[in-house]
């Protein structure tokens, strides 16, 4: 059964601070991995996605890694803003479509 | 562009009472489409999946049901609504249909479920 883990939990940085969130799982059988973030009480909004041929992508003040071996993500965010505050999910897709969730690291970006 | 819409935003329900949340998209067809649940203090959980017109996998046992009755709609249901099933609806569809996930999912707005 796949697990997915997100650490830290919860973290708050100063405006401008370079930062990187983990992510890791226990089944490296995946077809991808995706980050999102999550405003309080609204739907998710899709960051990046990785395909598990890739190693990174990018977008703007992001960047997201895949180790598929060794079972770990990160997501880079740099420059951070206060409208970065919201909760990042790390999600892997696995064989027979199914999706795990990670549990998420709840973000704070202070001015 | 495609849009994805749900509704209702919010809905609060007394135990017992039918459930029916609608989730349709736009500007794409043969859609996978996707509903999850948020309880408080809990992940997202994956409840039910559609890669085409009446074809529906439900991933945990649970007294919701799904259904598919057009490419672009997806519907979850339940005939009677427990205290457990309080939480935030998503709905959410990707590009390729036919039971591979091999591209982004865009997720709808939610709705707010309260079942007293």
């Amino acid at each position: 059964k796949q697990e997915v883990t997100q650490i830290p939990a919860a973290l708050s940085v100063p405006e401008g601070e370079n930062l990187v969130l983990n992510c890791s799982f226990t089944d490296s059988a995946i077809y991808n991995l995706q980050w999102f973030r999550q405003d309080p009480g609204k739907g998710l909004t899709s960051l990046l996605l990785i395909q598990s041929s890739q190693r990174e992508q990018t977008s703007g003040r992001l960047n997201a890694s895949l180790d598929k071996s060794s079972g770990r993500s990160t997501l880079y965010i740099a420059a951070s803003q206060p409208g970065d505050s919201a909760t990042y999910l790390c999600v892997v897709t696995g064989g027979g479509n199914k999706l795990t969730f990670g549990t998420g690291t709840q973000l704070k970006v202070e001015l | 562009s495609q849009t994805i819409h749900q509704w209702p935003a919010t809905l609060v329900q007394p135990v017992g009472s039918p459930l029916s949340l609608e989730c349709t998209v736009e500007g794409t067809s043969n859609p996978n489409l996707y509903w999850y649940r948020q309880a408080a203090g809990r992940g997202l959980q994956l409840l039910f999946y559609s890669v085409g017109i009446g074809q529906i996998s439900s991933e945990v046992p649970q007294n919701l049901s799904a259904s598919r009755p057009q490419d672009r709609q997806f519907i979850l249901s339940s005939k009677k609504l427990l205290l457990s099933d309080s939480g935030f609806y998503l709905c959410a569809w990707s590009r390729l249909a036919g039971g591979s996930i091999t591209d982004t999912q865009y997720f709808g707005p939610g709705t707010r479920l309260t079942v007293l």
